[in-house]
């Protein structure tokens, strides 16, 4: 089942901070984190696995908790070219090969 | 180089036809994919391939049939095109083990017409 993600479009000012969540109504061994620029590929930013850690990528970290079954996705201080959707890939198990995408968030960073 | 290189970039055809979209990469992994991304943007996975044998298949038309002539290619085959095909097709690699990210290319534009 497709995790869901929260909000669905975001809008904030250079500098500003975000967050951005995902959630699933199934158990959860891992949560992969993509950014898809508008005409552009989904590129990856993290992966996190179930155990509560926390990740950080620039200044972009994330955390999960699998008791939750949720991750969160943290952009600090973001820059125009944060800008984009941002996917969560949830799986029952570390491979990409079994990941279920959620219905993104639209980032958008004005100047 | 390119890793994951898909072509082609854009396609347009009639309903009813039968079109091919290749993928390649060069990275050395042993795990592939087709997604199809709809105007809603929803990313949706429609086969993996590990080391030629086809591991997921979420509900996809038969119409739709993926190719793996080795392990560095997955071509994606759709008979009989429906209106409702059209969509933006994503090939992606990965190894296949645990906690590996997936790397995808830049996208086929499918419009059926």
């Amino acid at each position: 089942q497709q995790p869901v993600q929260s909000p669905q479009a975001v809008i904030l000012r250079e500098g500003e901070d975000a967050v951005i969540n995902c959630s699933s109504s199934k158990a959860l061994y891992s949560v992969h984190w993509y950014r898809q620029k508008h005409g552009e590929a989904p590129v990856f930013l993290m992966i996190l696995l179930k155990g509560g850690e926390q990740k950080g990528h620039d200044k972009i970290s994330a955390s999960f908790n699998e008791k939750k079954q949720q991750s969160s996705l943290y952009l600090t201080a973001s820059q125009l070219s944060y800008s984009g959707t941002y996917f969560c890939g949830t799986g029952n198990s570390g491979s990409a090969r079994q990941l279920t995408f959620g219905s993104g968030t639209q980032l958008t960073v004005l100047p | 180089d390119t890793a994951v290189s898909q072509t082609p970039k854009y396609l347009v055809t009639q309903m009813g036809n039968d079109k091919s979209i290749k993928c390649e990469q060069n990275l050395g992994h042993d795990t592939m994919y087709w997604y199809k991304q709809d105007s809603k943007k929803f990313l949706k996975i429609m086969f993996s391939y590990n080391n030629k044998e086809l591991i997921i298949n979420e509900t996809v038309p038969n119409r739709f049939s993926p190719k793996s002539p080795d392990k560095a290619h997955l071509n994606l085959h759709i008979n009989s095109l429906e209106l409702g095909d059209s969509a933006v097709y994503f090939c992606a690699s990965s190894l296949g083990q645990k906690n590996t990210e997936a790397f995808f290319g830049q996208g086929t534009r499918l419009t059926v017409v």
